[in-house]
């Protein structure tokens, strides 16, 4: 079964640097996604792209992250200048259409230092 | 705000039994509920959609969903341990591209 795919599995970085937190969607996804959860916390959203441009962001996604589809295959969320509060497991995911359900790729632990 | 709510639990279920969870949900145009199970560490996998009033049903898993009541909920028949994790409610209007959260409740299968 086709799955979305995250790379690294675990980024530890050094607070101030800049973190690029890669996905693979599902192929024929239209529609890709970035949530956060913070451990023990909500799952909270972060920003929805669909045909190059973002349609969604929430509170969160400030100007220290954007997003990016540099090819055909890959989509990558990058956060300027990491704070402590930003460890948090950070999902991808996409659909088919906006209305269908929204598939995980397996996550990012990101640990700020 | 948009809530969705759940009674965090922990729900604990005999083996074999049926397991049910439970979700509100406060935006009226609500369109689109998921259910979603979350192991520890792990990210969350869906398990249900269900779009229109009614009950939904696959395999072991029954979704219903009341628009009028603001409710959805999952039943889980002859529950395995296995199915212990937390399941997430997951729930979008036709607005928003955005699944709202509820902070999910966590099932425990006792042998």
């Amino acid at each position: 079964e086709p799955e979305v795919t995250q790379t690294p599995s675990h980024q530890v970085t050094q607070m101030g640097q800049e973190v690029i937190l890669r996905c693979v969607p599902i192929s024929n996804h239209l529609y890709f996604y970035w949530y956060r959860q913070i451990l023990g916390q909500k799952v909270e959203f972060l920003v929805s792209f669909y045909n190059n441009e973002i349609s969604e962001k929430s509170e969160i996604f400030d100007d220290q992250f954007s997003v990016e589809r540099p090819d055909g295959s890959n989509f990558t969320l990058k956060i300027r200048s990491t704070k402590l509060e930003d460890s948090a497991m950070y999902f991808c995911a996409s659909s088919e259409e906006g209305a269908k359900p929204q598939h995980f790729g397996d996550g990012t632990r990101l640990s700020i230092l | 705000q948009k809530e969705v709510e759940q009674n965090s639990g922990p729900l604990s279920v005999p083996e074999g039994a049926i397991a049910s969870l439970n979700c509100t949900y406060s935006d009226r145009v609500s369109q689109s509920f998921f259910w979603y199970r979350q192991y520890s560490g792990k990210s969350p996998e869906l398990i249900m959609s269900i779009y229109s009033n009614g009950d939904k049903e696959d395999g072991r898993f029954t979704a219903q969903l009341n628009k009028a009541s603001q409710y959805v909920s999952l039943l889980i028949r002859d529950s395995q341990p296995s199915d212990s994790a937390t399941y997430l409610c997951a729930v979008k209007s036709d607005s928003n591209y955005q699944l709202i959260w509820g902070a999910g409740t966590k099932l425990i299968i006792k042998p």
